[in-house]
């Protein structure tokens, strides 16, 4: 079946650090592959997505490249900021008959100033 | 605000006990997902509605039931209620038309306390 791994955190930074957080994948078919963050007492927020091979999914400073050949989708941010401070989860739809989401178990960013 | 709506937002109440969690999902979204989040599990995909019928089921307890009702809100129903169903329940909405693979929009939840 599918899934999504992440990488264990919590993961704390320094603001203006250099931010990676690692997500891999197995799913059959040609997934879609999304970052949602949620902010501390919110919901999930669409962060990203990537909907093909290649595809690079940016926003507020973030950035992920599907990667086919590693089934990869890494989140990366040049200079992170306190308001950063949130939990990522990197998810996948694979579609067919199943219409769900697969999580990864998410990771907790904390910047510090 | 991703324009799903959920109430309420906190629900406090005892084993044994029935509760119907409500979501509204955007303008226009034919599809209503509902998800648990948990500490143990993390994010668990419940069921799918599309336009008022089940389209897909996941990791639902028979003891967990939903519907989706002619103006597209969805209800989830929660009975006989255990320690081990306190979570954060979410509510998600997608767009028609490409059969799911279109980003799903989250609703900020519903935080289940079972004592």
């Amino acid at each position: 079946g599918d899934s999504v791994t992440q990488m264990e955190g919590p993961v704390t930074l320094s603001e203006e650090a250099f931010l990676t957080i690692n997500c891999t994948y197995t799913a059959t078919g040609y997934p879609s592959l999304f970052w949602y963050v949620q902010y501390p007492g919110e919901g999930l927020q669409l962060l990203l997505k990537a909907t093909k091979a290649d595809d690079k999914g940016s926003n507020k400073g973030f950035e992920a490249t599907y990667r086919k050949e590693t089934t990869s989708f890494h989140l990366e941010k040049g200079s992170v900021q306190v308001s950063d401070s949130a939990v990522y989860f990197c998810a996948l739809y694979s579609g067919g008959s199943n219409y769900k989401l697969t999580f990864g178990k998410g990771t907790l960013l904390t910047v510090n100033p | 605000d991703s324009g799903v709506t959920q109430t309420p937002k906190h629900l406090i109440t005892a084993t044994g006990q029935r509760v119907t969690l409500r979501c509204s999902p955007r303008s226009g979204d034919l599809s209503v997902y509902w998800y648990q989040q948990s500490l143990d599990q993390g994010l668990q995909f419940l069921i799918q509605y599309y336009n008022g019928e089940e389209r897909a089921k996941g990791n639902i307890l028979e003891r967990f039931s939903a519907q989706q009702f002619p103006d597209l809100h969805s209800e989830l129903n929660l009975s006989s209620l255990e320690l081990g169903d306190s979570a954060l329940y979410f509510c998600a909405s997608s767009p028609p038309g490409t059969g799911g693979r279109e980003t799903q929009y989250f609703g900020p939840g519903t935080r289940l306390l079972v004592l």
